[in-house]
């Protein structure tokens, strides 16, 4: 079975500063993908990243990065020099040949100005 | 501009009432989720369909009814066998497998929620 952990439920950090989140996806599948979602107050997810599992290289977005390990089934993202406006529960995913997608719990992070 | 509508954004059901909840797009995929959020929990899937007039069981679909009668469409019945029904539910879309060459779990499109609250 697949298993999505975000261990973090919820970070607090003052604007400017770099953040990282953490996900770990447990799955026997030798393909699979993985994603990051943003969910704002206003409730509805916004996709951040699709990345596979033969992809291993970092992934940069202007602020956000994202950094995959097979080795140890991460999948964890960064924010650099974050903002008021990050301020928002993030979600990671992952799924294999269909189209399910198994989330984890969420990490709530909270910028302070 | 192409996306999901949820309606309505918030419901108030009396116990033993069942409620429908009402999800359409027009961005023209085939597969649609319902997915329900409570605190602490994450996003657990109720029910999903990739093609007109078939959908499947998701994880969680005790208690709740779907039907795919129409591309655009997906609604939702959350009926009075659901013991708990208080909860924040997402409708969301995708690309069916195998589409334009994607294979694998493919990006889903939400929509804004309804949450729903049982007094």
């Amino acid at each position: 079975a697949q298993k999505v952990t975000q261990a973090q439920t919820e970070i607090s950090v003052v604007e400017k500063e770099d953040v990282t989140l953490d996900c770990v996806y447990e799955t026997r599948d030798t393909t699979y993908y993985l994603f990051w979602y943003k969910q704002p107050p206003s409730g509805e997810l916004v996709f951040l990243i699709r990345r596979n599992s033969f992809d291993e290289q970092n992934e940069i977005s202007g602020r956000y990065s994202w950094n995959f390990q097979k080795s140890t089934s991460s999948f964890n993202f960064t924010i650099t020099a974050s903002q008021v406006v990050d301020s928002a529960v993030y979600f990671c995913a992952g799924g294999g040949a269909t189209n399910k997608l198994i989330f984890g719990t969420g990490t709530l992070l909270a910028v302070q100005p | 501009d192409g996306g999901i509508t949820q309606s309505p954004k918030y419901l108030f059901r009396k116990e033993g009432q069942n409620v429908t909840l009402s999800c359409e797009q027009n961005l023209n995929h085939d597969a649609m989720y319902w997915y329900r959020q409570d605190p602490g929990q994450g996003l657990r899937l109720i029910y999903y369909s990739q093609i007109v007039n078939d959908f499947q069981k998701g994880d969680i679909a005790e208690g709740y009814s779907v039907s795919r009668e129409k591309k655009e469409s997906f609604p939702l019945t959350v009926t009075s066998a659901q013991k708990n029904p208080t909860a924040f539910y997402l409708c969301a879309s995708s690309i069916r497998l195998g589409t334009s060459g994607v294979s694998g779990a493919n990006v889903l499109t939400f929509g804004a929620g309804s949450r729903l609250t049982v007094l």
